[in-house]
This record gives C-alpha cells, sequence and structure tokens, in this order.
C-alpha cells in the first residue's frame, strides 16, 4: 500500500459526460500528479500541484482541469467525455516539489466511456 | 525533449534464475534521476527502485539492482533469484532535476516480465 487514495477505482460513463476523480496524497506529501495510462499512448504525466499550486503540466487537454485543496486533497475534472478518454488515471504523490523526491503511486482510476 | 526507450516488449525467465532488462534514454540534461517501476497484473504502479545521476555507484535494493551507464545513457535493471511474483509489465522512468518539471516522469513503453516455475 502506498498510502496515496484514489477514488472511485472503477467508474463507468457515457460521451459527452463530466466526470470527477479524487485523490489523497500520503500524509505529508505536498506534491500531487496525475498520469494517465492507455493502450496507445502509455503511461503520460498530465499535471502536478505543490501545496496548492500549479508546478508542471504535461499533456493534459483543454477539457481536463485539476486543483489541489488546501487539506491536500487533489480532484481532476474530465469533461465533455471521448470514447478516447478511456484510459486508466494515476494519482501519485512526492513529498516535496524539489527535483529528486521519489513518487508513488496510488491503484488508479479506471474509466471506461461507453 | 527526453525519451525513454525499453527495446524488450516481452521477456520470460525461469523461477529462481537472473534476468536483466534494458533502458536507454536521451537527454542533455546533467543533473536527472531514474526509476524502474514494477506494474503487475493488479496495476498499481509499484517503485523498484532509483537512482541519482550524480551518482556512480550502481543502486541496489535487495534481489533488484542497476547497471547506470551515463555517459552510454544505459539504465539497465537486473532482478537476481527471479520469484513468481516478479511477474509483471516494467516501466523505466527518467526525470529531470528542475523545479519547473519535477513531477514529469517519462516512461519508456514497458517490458513485460514472466517468470516461470
Amino acid at each position: 500500500d502506498s498510502g496515496v487514495t484514489q477514488t472511485p477505482k472503477h467508474l463507468i460513463t457515457a460521451t459527452g459526460q463530466r466526470v470527477t476523480l479524487r485523490c489523497s496524497p500520503r500524509s505529508g506529501d505536498l506534491s500531487v500528479y496525475w498520469y494517465q495510462q492507455s493502450l496507445d499512448q502509455g503511461l503520460q504525466f498530465l499535471i502536478q500541484y505543490y501545496n496548492g499550486e500549479e508546478r508542471a503540466k504535461g499533456n493534459i487537454l483543454e477539457r481536463f482541469s485539476a486543483q489541489q485543496f488546501p487539506d491536500l486533497h487533489s480532484e481532476l475534472n474530465l469533461s465533455s467525455l471521448e470514447l478516447g478518454d478511456s484510459a486508466l488515471y494515476f494519482c501519485a504523490s512526492s513529498a516535496g516539489g524539489a527535483g529528486g523526491n521519489t513518487i508513488y503511486f496510488g491503484e488508479g482510476s479506471w474509466l471506461t466511456v461507453v | 525533449a527526453q525519451t525513454v526507450t525499453q527495446s524488450q516488449p516481452e521477456m520470460s525467465v525461469q523461477e529462481a534464475e537472473t534476468v536483466t532488462l534494458s533502458c536507454t534514454y536521451d537527454t542533455s540534461e546533467n543533473n536527472y534521476y531514474l526509476f524502474w517501476y514494477k506494474q503487475p497484473p493488479s496495476r498499481q504502479m509499484i517503485l523498484v527502485i532509483r537512482q541519482e545521476a550524480y551518482k556512480q555507484q550502481n543502486a541496489t535494493e535487495n534481489r533488484f539492482s542497476v547497471n547506470f551507464q551515463k555517459a552510454a545513457k544505459s539504465f539497465s535493471l537486473k532482478i537476481s533469484d527471479s520469484q513468481l511474483g516478479d511477474t509483471a509489465m516494467y516501466f523505466c522512468a527518467f526525470m529531470k532535476h528542475s523545479r519547473g518539471s519535477q513531477g514529469n516522469l517519462i516512461f519508456g513503453k514497458g517490458t513485460k516480465l514472466s517468470v516461470k516455475p
């Protein structure tokens, strides 16, 4: 158990809908990251927050947004869903914002868009 | 831009034997970190081992060790005394040392390892 908690574990929704994925980082970790794992794109970094501020951005679509709250939990919002958004979405956390901190992953949220 | 290449899509090894998974990367950075993550059938991403580029000594974690060749930009993972529980997808990952991109783990496409009894 990495200590990173993600909900829901599985989600099935229709095209055009909006979903919210939730993540609680390991106790004491200030950084939260979101990654997407799909068959065709592999593992891709989406976005990172550190202590409530956006720190780095990767290949995140404009239809997707994220935030980190004062209690350090984070949410990833996916809107206008398309079939191609079906993927395993990982949340991860690390202790700090400086380089080199080990990143620990949650168990992921499986999103299926039908 | 950094890239990570894992040239072996699939490998198999007999239980108790040793196997080496290959990883090469391309970067112009001097300070960076390299990782191996394991993803078993449960799909959870589990950290296996990490290496700081400024350290010449190869990292080891129990049965897992790396061969880090900075000049060759190579970072292979050796698993000794392979166990059935080592069956998983293994991902090599790169992270450059930079405040702005600290979270940007760049992953290879993975090597599927099967340990056979």
